[in-house]
């Protein structure tokens, strides 16, 4: 069963725009991790924010978590082409299990 | 580094047939992972492996069966297919624990199985 359910199901934008994706998760986590899919190819994993983090930044990425809500935002600000890829949430929820839960994933697609 | 690797990367095979999927990798981690991904399901958790010699299963494990030949390897088998296991399996591995905490995880390129 999905832990992530990220919102929207797809994204299409232009370039220069904003891109801004959601992440909705269900039991509490020790961390939600961000990761990008580009056709064809394997996950790479773009950014991590712990539980106990509200706000990170990685060059155009910005993420943000809002525990009492069990929501995540993934913003790409100034948006390329070669940002088009599926983005997938997951979730670490802890305990004795060490496995990360993933959504379903957005697929943004930035038209030249 | 090549970091994580897969082989092969698309296979075709009859239903009944048994095949192995390889992965290794070379980032001297010991948390393994095996997945799927079929569309609109996002990435299922098949086995994983904590450590050497260590395997449990994920959410889908039926069908699969896993070995930790050494902490580099990590191989799923399939002993005999069935068209519901035509999908795009992924490899992953990540660093130990830190405080309790799953860290990132690095994936190979997948490799695409076809089951007729």
């Amino acid at each position: 069963s999905q832990q992530g359910e990220e919102d929207p199901q797809a994204l299409s934008i232009q370039e220069g725009e904003n891109a801004t994706m959601n992440c909705s998760y269900k039991t509490s986590i020790n961390n939600l991790q961000w990761y990008r899919q580009n056709s064809g190819r394997g996950l790479v994993h773009l950014i991590l924010i712990r539980s106990n983090e509200r706000e990170k930044h990685s060059g155009r990425l910005r993420v943000t978590l809002d525990t009492s809500k069990k929501s995540s935002s993934l913003l790409i600000t100034a948006s390329r082409a070669a940002d088009t890829a599926s983005y997938f949430c997951a979730t670490d929820q802890g305990g004795a299990t060490n496995k990360l839960i993933f959504g379903t994933g957005t697929l943004l697609a930035v038209q030249p | 580094n090549a970091g994580v690797t897969q082989t092969p990367k698309f296979q075709v095979l009859k239903t009944g047939q048994s095949m192995t999927l390889q992965c290794a990798q070379d980032m001297n981690h010991n948390s393994m992972y095996w997945y799927r991904q079929d569309p609109g399901m996002g990435l299922r958790l098949i086995y994983y492996s904590a450590s050497e010699g260590t395997t449990d299963k994920g959410e889908v494990p039926n069908g699969y069966n896993v070995s930790r030949l050494n902490k580099r390897e990590f191989s799923l088998r399939l002993e005999s297919a069935a068209p519901s296991q035509t999908s795009v399996y992924f490899c992953a591995s990540s660093e130990d624990r830190s405080g309790g905490s799953q860290e990132t995880q690095y994936f190979g390129p997948g490799t695409r199985l076809l089951v007729l």
